[in-house]
C-alpha cells in the first residue's frame, strides 16, 4: 500500500508548456506539501495545505498553482514552463494535529524542461 | 546565515566506525527536529525525531539536541555500507513548515 503517491514519476516537456503533477495520500493526514529539490539536492518547501486551506506559500513564481480538491489530494499545476523549473518535485504529508509534524514523502516527480 | 546549516560533506567513514553528522539552526523558537535519510534517486525518509534536550536512541542511531547551543546531531554507530546516503536535518517552529538543511552525504567504505 503506497502511503504518498505521485504521478507521473517522470515528466519531460518543452519550454512554454503547461503541466500538472498529482499527489495523493492514504494516511489520513490533514496537511500536504510540495517541495522542490534542485540539482544540488537542496530541498525547499513551496506550498503547504492544511485541510484544503493554503497555509504556506513561499516565494514561488505565480506560474505554479497548487490545488487541493480534498484533504487526501494536492496537485501542482505549472504554466509556461521554464528551463529553471527542471528539478525533482516531492509531495509530502503529515498530521499537523499530532504536534510531531513527521513528514512522509512521495517518490518524487522528475521534471525535465527542454 | 542559513536557517539550518549542516556540516559540509562529503563525509567518509570506514565500515564499523561512528559517523557524526551535525546541524545548527538559527531560530530559537524551533520546537521539533528531524533527521531524514535520502538515498540517491529516492525520496527522504524519516530516521529520527527529537523534541527535547538530550539524547534519543533508536538502534544504531542516536540523535542529540542542545537547544541552548541551537545544535542537533546524529550519530550512527557501527556504520554499514547501506548507511551511505545523504542525511537531511529538518527543523520545525510551527507545525506545517519544516526548514531543511542542504544535507550531508555520507559514504561508508567496506
Amino acid at each position: 500500500d503506497t502511503a504518498v503517491s505521485q504521478t507521473p514519476k517522470y515528466l519531460v516537456t518543452q519550454m512554454g508548456n503547461d503541466k500538472s503533477i498529482k499527489c495523493e495520500q492514504n494516511l489520513g493526514h490533514d496537511t500536504m506539501y510540495w517541495y522542490k529539490q534542485d540539482s544540488k539536492k537542496f530541498l525547499k518547501i513551496m506550498f503547504s495545505y492544511n485541510n484544503k486551506e493554503l497555509i504556506i506559500n513561499e516565494t514561488v513564481p505565480n506560474r505554479f498553482s497548487p490545488k487541493s480538491p480534498d484533504k487526501a489530494h494536492l496537485n501542482l499545476h505549472i504554466n509556461s514552463l521554464e528551463l529553471g523549473d527542471s528539478a525533482v518535485y516531492f509531495c509530502a504529508s503529515s498530521h499537523r494535529g499530532s504536534n510531531t509534524d513527521t513528514q512522509y514523502f512521495g517518490p518524487g516527480t522528475r521534471l525535465t524542461v527542454l | 546565515q542559513k536557517e539550518v546549516e549542516q556540516n559540509s560533506g562529503p563525509l567518509s567513514v570506514p565500515e564499523g566506525a561512528i559517523a557524526s553528522l551535525n546541524c545548527t539552526y538559527s531560530d530559537r523558537g524551533s520546537q521539533s527536529f528531524f533527521w531524514y535519510r535520502q538515498y540517491s534517486g529516492k525520496s527522504p525518509e524519516l530516521i529520527m525525531s527529537i523534541y527535547s534536550n538530550g539524547d534519543q536512541e533508536d538502534g544504531r542511531f542516536t540523535a542529540q539536541l542542545n537547544k541552548a547551543s541551537q545544535y542537533v546531531s546524529l550519530l550512527i554507530r557501527d556504520s554499514q555500507p547501506s548507511d551511505s546516503a545523504t542525511y537531511l536535518c529538518a527543523v520545525t517552529r510551527n507545525a506545517g513548515k519544516s526548514t531543511f538543511g542542504d544535507g550531508t552525504t555520507l559514504t561508508v567504505k567496506p
